[in-house]
């Protein structure tokens, strides 16, 4: 059983949809990064979010940590062809471990 | 351009056949590890290193050796790989430890190895 679950699996959409993604614990993280893999690369962080409740802004994309630092999501506005990506959450853990979600593959078709 | 090299980046092998996939990174990192990536599994970590000289287990160490003679390189080890070890494989490196109670150190990937086990 994966400590942190990711939802969809998979999702493919037109480009200009928006679309969010899900990353649910039933235990409580310290902190929760998200990362985008491209093919034939290794994940590049996006974002870290260290407090219950934090929204953070990258562009068009939007990170929320909830409030009970269980879970998070990550929603994209008028998603565009360069976002395709497997998209990866890591949460930081009070046992001093860095764990990562099976990850959310992203298609945006023109 | 700071960045972190794995090589080789494709390898099909046969199982006992010793191999090594070597991980160099140019940023004086002090921290380094390797991850392994199975669908539906995401990326679970084999070993990792403090400093040189300095290695530890990670989660998945079973089938695997590293060692850490130079800051810059961290090569893995399949003494007599298997079919179980069949997967992408990733190096990454960090200024600390990818994550401890004091906060996240961000890590820096390489682009993978894609290793199959016949």
């Amino acid at each position: 059983t994966q400590l942190l679950e990711q939802s969809p699996q998979f999702l493919s959409i037109q480009e200009g949809e928006n679309l969010t993604v899900y990353c649910n614990s039933s235990s409580v993280f310290s902190s929760l990064q998200w990362y985008r893999q491209e093919p034939g690369e290794g994940p590049v962080l996006l974002v870290t979010v260290v407090t219950g409740g934090e929204v953070k802004k990258l562009k068009r994309l939007t990170f929320q940590f909830g409030d009970a630092r269980k879970d998070s999501s990550l929603h994209i506005t008028a998603a565009q062809p360069g976002d395709t990506g497997l998209y990866l959450c890591a949460a930081g853990t009070y046992g001093n471990k860095l764990v990562f979600g099976a990850g959310t593959i992203l298609r945006v078709k023109s | 351009e700071a960045q972190v090299t794995q090589n080789p980046r494709y390898l099909i092998t046969v199982t006992g056949k010793k191999l090594t996939v070597t991980c160099s990174q140019n940023m004086n990192h002090e921290y380094m590890s390797w991850y392994r990536q199975d669908p539906g599994l995401g990326l679970r970590q084999i070993y990792y290193s403090m400093n040189v000289e300095v290695t530890d287990k990670g989660d998945v160490p079973e089938g695997y050796k590293v060692s850490r003679k130079e800051k810059r390189n961290f090569p893995l080890i399949l003494e007599s790989p298997s079919p179980n070890q069949t997967s992408l494989y990733f190096c990454a490196s960090s200024l600390g430890k990818a994550y401890s109670g004091g906060g996240h150190n961000e890590q820096f990937f390489g682009p993978g190895t894609r290793l199959t086990v016949l």
